[in-house]
């Protein structure tokens, strides 16, 4: 069974340019969460989805982050404008359903200079 | 979600069992107790969860003491490849609340 897709891998950009990061969840997973992950610390979320709609973004910094799932398949993450703070590693993880095991991505390393 | 106390690192010896505890004494009645960890640079693995009875997996032994106050992940045969930071986690719904782990080192 393939697991969590995520691209790019590793992402280097200027502050204040935009950025995306893609997901496909494995087959059949309902829900999709987005975590962002910086240095040291442990994953913290920032939105849940359960098919294409929104369960959880209340840590999204709405002001600068979007996401998105619209066919409740694949999913993107997007800033714009990028902040210094934002170089963390972003995860997607998805369950079959909103109670069951999480499983995570590779993950996208940003790098904001 | 209840949260979560861990020592900050470890040490095991190859070979040996390692034997990693958490204390949740807030957990509800409904909370399980998951264990999770990563390995520098990968996304976090799943490893084990409970709610009431210890369980048992090709990865690991999960021991939660009676009154569910605490829990203990075993590792039975510990190997240089299970170095890594372990983030035990009380969850109901939606997302994952991680700590800061435990980093435990495999010593050769």
């Amino acid at each position: 069974e393939a697991g969590v897709a995520q691209s790019p891998r590793y992402k280097i950009i200027e502050k204040r340019q935009s950025v995306a990061f893609w997901c496909n969840p494995i087959s059949g997973h309902a829900t999709l969460y987005w975590y962002q992950q910086i240095l040291g610390q442990g994953p913290k979320l920032l939105i849940q989805f359960q098919n294409n709609g929104v369960v959880d973004d209340s840590q999204l910094p709405k002001d600068r982050f979007s996401a998105e799932r619209l066919k409740g398949v694949d999913s993107t993450l997007k800033i714009q404008p990028a902040k210094l703070e934002d170089s963390a590693v972003y995860l997607c993880a998805s369950s079959f359903w909103g109670r069951d095991t999480q499983y995570f991505g590779p993950g996208t390393r940003l790098t904001v200079l | 979600d209840a949260k979560t106390t861990q020592p900050t690192s470890m040490d095991c010896a190859e070979g040996r069992a390692a034997n990693l505890p958490c204390n949740h004494s807030t957990i509800s009645g409904n909370e399980y107790v998951y264990w999770y960890r990563q390995i520098h640079s990968q996304g976090p693995q799943y490893i084990i969860h409970g709610l009431k009875n210890n369980e048992t997996n090709e990865m690991a032994s999960l021991i939660i003491t009676e009154d569910r106050k605490s829990s203990t992940l075993i590792l039975p045969h510990a190997t240089l490849r299970d170095t890594a930071v372990y983030y035990c986690i009380v969850w109901s719904a939606d997302g994952l609340t991680f700590g800061k782990g435990t980093h435990l080192i495999i010593q050769p």
